[in-house]
C-alpha cells in the first residue's frame, strides 16, 4: 500500500529558484494538508484543500500555491524560494472531515533554499 | 484560533516504566477529536491514538492510553512499560470539523536503559 507519497525528498534550490513538491494518495481521501516542520515548532500548516476544487489557507501560508490537481493530487508550489523556507515538508491526506479522521503523512521533503 | 499547549520540551523515563506526556488544547467547537503522533529520529509521524471529544471512556491502544478531561481541556498521553523504541518526539494535535489539524510544539522522550 502506497498511502501517501510526495517528492522529491531531498531538494536544494538558490534564493528566487521556484520548484514544486508533489503529493498523491491512494486511500481515496477527500482532504489533503502541506505541513512544514522546524526544529522546536512543531507542524504549522501552509494550506489545506477539504475536497477536491477547494484549497484554504493555514497558519503560514504567505510564499507558497497550492493547486488541487484531482482528489489524488495536492501539490505545493514555491514561486521564489528564500532561506526562511529552509525546512522539512509533509504533506497528509485524512479520512474523515467532521471530528475525528486521522492523518496519514508522507514521508517528508527535506528542502534547503541557499 | 486553536492552540495546544505541550508544556514538556523533554522528558526521561526509565525503561519498563510508565510515561505521562502533557498535553492541553483550546478550541471553542464542541465538535473535535484529539490525536497523538510519535516522530522518531528517522523523521516519520506515526500515529498513535484518538479520542472523539464525544467519546465516553478514554481511549487505548496497546501500550498507549489517553488520558482525557474534557472540562479541563486536558489530553494526556499515558505510555505503559516503555521501552527504548519510545525515544522520539510526540506532538499532540487537534482536529475541528470543517477545519484543519493544528500541532503543539511536541515533547522529546528519552527512554534510559
Amino acid at each position: 500500500n502506497a498511502g501517501v507519497t510526495q517528492t522529491p525528498k531531498f531538494q536544494v534550490l538558490k534564493t528566487g529558484q521556484s520548484m514544486t513538491l508533489q503529493c498523491a494518495q491512494d486511500m481515496n481521501h477527500n482532504s489533503m494538508y502541506w505541513y512544514r516542520q522546524d526544529p522546536g515548532m512543531g507542524l504549522r500548516l501552509i494550506y489545506y484543500s477539504a475536497s477536491e476544487g477547494t484549497t484554504d489557507k493555514g497558519e503560514v501560508p504567505n510564499g507558497y500555491n497550492v493547486s488541487r490537481l484531482n482528489k489524488r493530487e495536492f501539490s505545493l508550489r514555491l514561486e521564489s524560494a528564500a532561506p526562511s523556507q529552509t525546512s522539512v515538508y509533509f504533506c497528509a491526506s485524512s479520512d474523515r472531515d467532521r471530528g475525528g479522521g486521522k492523518l496519514f503523512f508522507g514521508s517528508g521533503t527535506q528542502l534547503s533554499v541557499l | 484560533a486553536q492552540k495546544i499547549t505541550q508544556t514538556q520540551p523533554g522528558m526521561f523515563v526509565q525503561e519498563k516504566e510508565a510515561v505521562t506526556l502533557d498535553c492541553t488544547y483550546d478550541t471553542s467547537d464542541p465538535s473535535y477529536g484529539l490525536f497523538w503522533y510519535k516522530q522518531p529520529s528517522s523523521g516519520e509521524m506515526i500515529f498513535l491514538i484518538y479520542q472523539g471529544s464525544y467519546d465516553q471512556q478514554n481511549a487505548t491502544e496497546g501500550r498507549y492510553s489517553l488520558n482525557f478531561q474534557k472540562a479541563r481541556k486536558s489530553a494526556n498521553l499515558v505510555i505503559s512499560a516503555s521501552q527504548l523504541g519510545d525515544s522520539a518526539m510526540y506532538f499532540c494535535a487537534v482536529h475541528n470539523y470543517g477545519q484543519n489539524f493544528v500541532f503543539g510544539p511536541g515533547t522529546r522522550l528519552s527512554v534510559l536503559p
